[in-house]
Order: structure tokens, then sequence, then C-alpha cells
């Protein structure tokens, strides 16, 4: 069935070092990927997002890639700030019929002052 | 903040009781998607909503059900409560039309069945 596979679990980095968190989805009919940041106590925010005719997504200091063939797409945050720790979880869905999201487990992201 | 509404935010049932979540969309959205998410996982599709109507269903029994009024706004209902059932309850609202497929989270009501 339709998977998506999260890595790592836990990530720590220091202050102003760079963060990498990766993902791969099961589903080839899968063309929308959307990472969501979640705080404690809070619902998933959207942080960025990409569909499956772009390669490549950035936004101040994030930035999302995607390679279709190996079904592969992370998320990359430089600078990292405290501010940055929290819960992310990347997800994929289709844009077409019901738009579920299927989610991974999730990466939390310690950012060491 | 995303606009999306839940309520209430916290809740305790017994084994067995029946319990309803509330959502309120995001102005301009006609699309409400509900997820359970369990402590330490990501979240998972309940269903979703579209125009009053189911719109697609997750792996969940029937005792999961839900409503959309006309203002879009959106009820779960969950019946025969079992403990498993604890989890953080997820409404996401999306405004579905051409090629858009974001989806706003609420802050989620959690639920602790006992």
């Amino acid at each position: 069935g339709e998977n998506v596979e999260q890595h790592p679990s836990t990530l720590s980095v220091q202050e102003g070092d760079s963060a990498v968190i990766k993902c791969t989805y099961s589903d080839s009919a899968s063309n929308y990927f959307p990472w969501y940041k979640q705080e404690l106590g809070k619902g998933p925010q959207l942080i960025i997002d990409i569909r499956s005719n772009v390669g490549e997504k950035k936004d101040q200091r994030i930035a999302v890639t995607l390679n279709k063939t190996a079904k592969h797409f992370s998320l990359h945050i430089t600078e990292t700030q405290p501010e940055d720790s929290a819960v992310y979880f990347c997800a994929a869905s289709k844009i077409a019929g019901t738009y579920k999201y299927i989610f991974g487990t999730g990466t939390r992201l310690k950012v060491l002052a | 903040e995303t606009g999306v509404t839940q309520s209430p935010t916290h809740l305790i049932k017994t084994r067995g009781q029946q319990v309803t979540l509330r959502c309120s969309s995001q102005s301009g959205h006609n699309t409400v998607s509900w997820y359970q998410q369990a402590l330490g996982q990501g979240p998972q599709f309940i269903f979703q909503y579209y125009r009053e109507e189911e719109n697609g269903r997750g792996n969940f029994p029937p005792r999961f059900s839900g409503l959309q009024f006309p203002n879009y706004s959106s009820e779960l209902n969950v019946n025969a409560l079992e403990l498993d059932d604890s989890a953080l309850y997820l409404c996401a609202s999306s405004p579905i039309g051409g090629t858009n497929t974001e989806a706003f989270f609420g802050q989620g009501t959690r639920l602790t069945v006992v």
C-alpha cells in the first residue's frame, strides 16, 4: 500500500549548522509533497511544499528537493536557530480525487544553542 | 494561525462512550479532512468531506463517521470508544479547485479514553 518512510527519527544540530531530513514514498502517482512543522501542543504547520514538475524549491532558509525517479524528497534547513526545534513531518499526496496525505513518522529536530 | 479552529481542545471519555469533535474550516475552504495522530506518530487519514459528502476514507472502522455542514464546518463522531482511540484528532481544511492542494491544520483535539 501507500507508504512514506522518513529518516532520521531524531536529529540534533548545533545552532547555525544545517539539518537535512529525508523521505521516500512508494506510490509513483504521488505528485504533491508538503512538509509540516509541529510544535508541542499544536497542530502541524505547513512550511514548504513541492510539486512533481519541480526538482527544487527554496524559501529563505528552507529548501526542498525532489527526485521522482528514486521517489525521494528531502527538507534542508540552513543556519538553524533554536526556534527551528520541533517535529517535522513529510507527506505525499496526489493532485486528483481524494486529497489525502500519507505522512511520514516524523523527525524530532533539536537545535542546540 | 491557520484560521482552522477545533473544539474542544481536550476531552476525556470512558470506553464504550460516544464523542463528537468539531471543526470550523478556514474561510473560503470547501474541503475538510480528519486525521488521527497517535503519540509519536504521523497523522493518519480518517476521511474527507467535500460539499457535504464523504470524499474518500482511510482504513478506519464504520464507528468513525462524519458530517459537513453548508458553511463547510465539520464534525467527527466516534462510537463505542476504545482505549486505542486515544489520540490527537486533527482537522485540515483545503481550498479544492484547480491544482490547489494545500491543507491547513487546526490545533487538534486531544482525546483520552479511559
